[in-house]
């Protein structure tokens, strides 16, 4: 199976300061069919996961510019340019191009 | 809008069976794959099993394969999880989340709220 290794798995972050959150895979996440499918979620307190990110940098409906995703290969990257209040979670990782589909073991946003 | 509604978790025993469910609405239920996705208590998420629009391919985790049947009921608009021979370490939180058009490379566009399902003497 593809191991996703998320690092820091615990970010610290300042109101209005930038945030980082790398995501390494065992193997290459590029497919035959072109396309890389790396994806990125978020999990606020108490609810569901949701999609922000699908194939490393496209932004799903709803989901503020602060937010961008970046990388190829094996080496990835989700940024908050900005962080709010609202951004506090826990975000993983998840490749979709192996069989069967994994996820990092997520990183934990919070204020400090 | 689109809705995802899980049902049937509950406490079981060691070795006991439990049927999940998901009821879907707001979209065209029979145009999507859909699949199951776990979250152990304090833990990260896990895909469990996916099934094909047609529900004719099904797909599983190893941890589950031979104990856990998906399955669906596009009449009924509905996902199931089939769980027999339960372990603790199926102890979790499980979601159903539908697959956008292009399938699950692009990840899970829309995720219920999820049941808990524990199994405990």
């Amino acid at each position: 199976d593809v191991v996703m290794t998320q690092s820091p798995l615990s970010l610290p972050v300042t109101l209005g300061q930038p945030a980082s959150i790398s995501c390494r895979s065992s193997q290459s996440l590029g497919h035959s069919d072109g396309d890389t499918y790396l994806n990125w979620f978020q999990q606020r307190p108490g609810q569901s996961p949701r999609r922000l990110i699908y194939k490393v940098s496209n932004r799903d409906s709803g989901v503020p510019d602060r937010f961008s995703g970046s990388g190829s290969g094996t080496d990835f990257t989700l940024k908050i340019s900005r962080v709010e209040v609202e951004d506090v979670g826990v975000y993983y990782c998840m490749q979709g191009t192996h069989w069967p589909r994994t996820f990092g073991q997520g990183t934990k946003v919070e204020i400090k | 809008e689109v809705q995802l509604v899980e049902s049937g978790g509950n406490l079981v025993q060691p070795g006991g069976s439990l049927r999940l469910s998901c009821a879907a609405s707001g979209f065209i239920f029979g145009n999507h794959d859909m699949t199951w996705v776990r979250q152990a208590p304090g833990k990260g998420l896990e895909w469990v099993s996916s099934t094909n629009r047609g529900g004719t391919g099904t797909y599983y985790a190893d941890s589950v394969r031979g104990r856990f049947t998906i399955s669906r009921d596009n009449s009924k608009n509905t996902l199931y999880l089939q769980m027999n021979s339960l372990r603790a370490e199926d102890t979790a939180i499980y979601y159903c989340a539908r697959m956008p058009p292009s399938g699950s490379s692009e990840g899970y566009d829309h995720w219920g709220q999820g049941t808990l399902v524990t199994v405990s003497s």
